[in-house]
C-alpha cells in the first residue's frame, strides 16, 4: 500500500539537543510538507519542497532544517534555537503544490510524530 | 495575512445532523479542502470545493461562497465513528493555511 511513514512516533529529548524526524513516502508525488501541530491552533508550515533538492521556508521556519536528496524522503531537523519544539508534527505529500497547475493536489498526511523536549 | 475561523467544539446525538461553519480572510484563493482528523492521527481528506455551490459525497457534504468568504460542512446520520476533529483549509497559491479545527462528539 501507499503512504507516509513518519519516524519515532514519540519521541523525548533534553532541552538543548537537535532531533531529526524522518518522513519518507512511496505515492511517487513530488511536493512534501512539515507541518506542526499545536493544541487550539492550525497547522502551521514549517517548510515544502517541490521537487528533489529545492525546498521552501513555509511560516515558521526559524528554529528548523530539512533536506530532500530523494524523491522519497523529506526529513526534518528540529534544532536547539527552536524555541518551543514540544509539538506534533505532521509531514504530507502531494502530486505537485497544493494550488498548482493541475488545480486540487490533494495532501496526503503521515501519521506523525510527537516530540516532548523535557 | 490568512485568516480562517471555524467553531472550537459541537456536539451532537447520534442520528442526528452537525453543520461546520469556516469562515476564511485570505489574501488569494484557489480552493478550500476540509479534512477529518481522529485524535493522534493523520488528517484523510474530505471534500474539496473551488465553485460556488455544494458538492455531496456520502452522508458528507460541502458547501462553499466565495463571496462571502464562507464554507460549511454537513455531516448527516451522525455515527459515533463521526467524532473527530474537522479542519477547514484555504489553497492560497501554492499554501494551503489551516483553521483550529472544530472538534466534533457524537453521543449515543
Amino acid at each position: 500500500d501507499g503512504g507516509i511513514t513518519q519516524s519515532p512516533k514519540y519521541l523525548f529529548r533534553k532541552e538543548g539537543q537537535n532531533v531529526t524526524l524522518s518522513c519518507e513516502q512511496n505515492l511517487n508525488h513530488d511536493a512534501m510538507y512539515w507541518y506542526r501541530q499545536d493544541p487550539g491552533q492550525g497547522l502551521r508550515l514549517i517548510y515544502y519542497s517541490q521537487i528533489v533538492n529545492d525546498f521552501q521556508k513555509g511560516d515558521i521556519a526559524e528554529g528548523y532544517s530539512v533536506s530532500r536528496e530523494k524523491k522519497e524522503s523529506f526529513p526534518l531537523t528540529v534544532t536547539s534555537a527552536q524555541k518551543n519544539p514540544t509539538a506534533f508534527y505532521l509531514c504530507a505529500s502531494s502530486i505537485s503544490l497544493a494550488g498548482g497547475p493541475g488545480g486540487a493536489n490533494v495532501l496526503t498526511f503521515g501519521a506523525g510524530s510527537r516530540l516532548t523536549v523535557l | 495575512g490568512q485568516n480562517i475561523d471555524q467553531p472550537t467544539e459541537m456536539t451532537a446525538t447520534e442520528g442526528a445532523i452537525v453543520q461546520i461553519n469556516c469562515t476564511y480572510q485570505t489574501s488569494g484563493f484557489n480552493g478550500l479542502f476540509w479534512y477529518q482528523q481522529h485524535a493522534g492521527e493523520a488528517p484523510t481528506f474530505l471534500s474539496y470545493n473551488v465553485l460556488d455551490g455544494l458538492e455531496e459525497k456520502g452522508r458528507f457534504s460541502s458547501f462553499l461562497s466565495r463571496s462571502k468568504g464562507y464554507s460549511y460542512l454537513l455531516l448527516k446520520e451522525l455515527q459515533m465513528k463521526d467524532s473527530a476533529s474537522y479542519l477547514c483549509a484555504v489553497i492560497n497559491d501554492y499554501k494551503l493555511s489551516f483553521g483550529a479545527g472544530t472538534t466534533v462528539t457524537v453521543r449515543a
